[in-house]
């Protein structure tokens, strides 16, 4: 069984540019996450979505994120533009439903100069 | 509101001698319980976890967890610690009654000391 894809793996930017992410969830998983991981803490849930909606997007700041689960499989998320505190690992997960474990995606790892 | 600790950012244990991480949760309810490891520059992945049953759970890697709900806590061991064991280990609280919602813990850093 293939696991969580996302890419890129590595991204260096300069702040106030543009920069997205990708991930595609396990075949089967309605549920989706997006994290971000900053050095020495734990992953911070940005949004969830189950199926192509949004479930949970309380901690994303939607001035400058925004993401979207276009026909409830793969998924994209974009900062527009970037601060120099948006340096991270960007983590995506899927599980098969909202209340099982949750599969990780490699992370892409955000770099703002 | 959900909430998870992890007593000590980081543990030192040498080859052969027990692990012990520390998770402890406030919940208003019994949550799902689950253990993840993550190796340098790689995601996460789940050691084991609680949902409901048997309060002992035995993970992956010879790794294990109690959920004890008295002391509301649900610490990862394991018997004897390998080279391999050094990683990163995150405690993570799911409430099915509050949107299904994850919470992770700050982490724990384990280094084994040959």
């Amino acid at each position: 069984e293939a696991g969580v894809a996302q890419s890129p793996r590595y991204k260096i930017i300069e702040k106030r540019q543009s920069v997205a992410f990708w991930c595609n969830p396990i075949s089967g998983h309605a549920t989706l996450y997006w994290y971000q991981q900053i050095l020495g803490q734990g992953p911070k849930l940005l949004i969830q979505f189950q199926n192509n909606g949004v479930v949970d997007d309380s901690q994303l700041p939607k001035d400058r994120f925004s993401a979207e689960r276009l026909k409830g499989v793969d998924s994209t998320l974009k900062i527009q533009p970037a601060k120099l505190e948006d340096s991270a690992v960007y983590l995506c997960a899927s599980s098969f439903a909202g209340y099982n474990e949750q599969f990780f995606g490699p992370g892409t790892r955000l770099t703002v100069l | 509101a959900q909430s998870v600790t992890q007593l000590g950012s980081h543990v030192s244990v040498s080859e052969g001698a027990l692990v012990l991480l520390r998770c402890n949760y406030s919940s208003s309810v019994p949550p799902y319980l689950f253990w993840y490891v993550q190796y340098p520059n790689q995601g996460l992945q789940l050691l084991l976890k609680y949902t409901t049953g048997a309060t002992l759970v035995k993970g992956i890697n010879g790794f294990e967890a109690e959920f004890k709900k008295s002391e509301t806590s649900f610490h990862l061991t394991k018997p004897s610690a390998h080279m391999s064991d050094a990683a990163e280990y995150f405690c993570a609280v799911l409430n099915r009654r509050d949107g299904n919602q994850f919470y992770f813990g700050t982490g724990t850093s384990l280094t084994v000391i040959p």
